[in-house]
């Protein structure tokens, strides 16, 4: 079956902290998504990969295709990056397979 | 910035009516989804629309859901015949060349279903 497993559910941290996220998958992907999910439930995309890794401001993503895994970080967090953070990946056709997520609180 | 719109962002409905969300989607984008979350949980792929057609649904979208493109702007959701299992925020999508691309969310339309 394919499926898309997020760690930590749920984090807590204090602003400037490193966070790390976690999202696995059971078997071979073609792409995997990450989206930030907002209190009022818009979503936002934040990086969408296939291989190696990529940075936008202080948010980075890699993604290790033989491990199956993908993580999501982010440097010197602050109270706005609390949200939800979702990973979604294409196993192999258009249809997105979405993880549970990760709330992300950081306190001030 | 372009970005996805959705109307209306609250709709309330009597189970077994039918109920239409709309959405217009980024102007030079090919590709256009339907995603929906129930409360709680994970968000859901319902279908993806490219150049006038269906071009994958999941076992959700059965024959209660339809979409369809009206005109160069729009792209809509039908509901036939509402359920209350159907109350959920319904997302739409859009990206511009592919589907393993970056996709642009709308802000949602939460539906109830009473």
């Amino acid at each position: 079956k394919n499926e898309v497993e997020q760690s930590p559910q749920n984090l807590t941290a204090q602003e400037g902290e490193f966070i790390t996220i976690n999202c696995s998958y059971s078997v071979g992907i073609s792409a995997l998504h990450w989206l930030q999910q907002h209190p009022g439930g818009g979503i936002v995309s934040l990086f969408m990969l296939s291989s190696g890794k990529k940075k936008h401001g202080r948010l980075i993503a890699t993604i290790n295709i033989q491990e199956k895994h993908s993580s999501l970080h982010i440097t010197a967090s602050h109270p706005r990056d609390s949200a939800v953070y979702i990973c979604a990946v294409h196993f192999g056709n258009e249809k997105l397979t979405f993880g549970t997520g990760t709330r992300l609180t950081i306190i001030p | 910035e372009p970005e996805v719109t959705q109307t209306p962002s609250h709709q309330v409905t009597q189970m077994g009516q039918e109920v239409i969300l709309r959405c217009v989607p980024i102007s030079n984008h090919l590709y256009f989804y339907w995603y929906r979350q129930i409360l709680g949980q994970k968000v859901e792929f319902l279908v993806s629309f490219y150049n006038n057609e269906i071009s994958e649904k999941s076992e959700i979208f059965d024959d209660q859901f339809s979409v369809e493109r009206p005109d160069g702007s729009n792209f809509t959701l039908k509901i036939r015949s509402t359920k209350l299992e159907d109350s959920a925020m319904y997302f739409c999508a859009s990206s511009e060349v592919g589907t393993q691309e970056t996709q642009y969310f709308g802000p949602g339309t939460r539906l109830l279903v009473l």
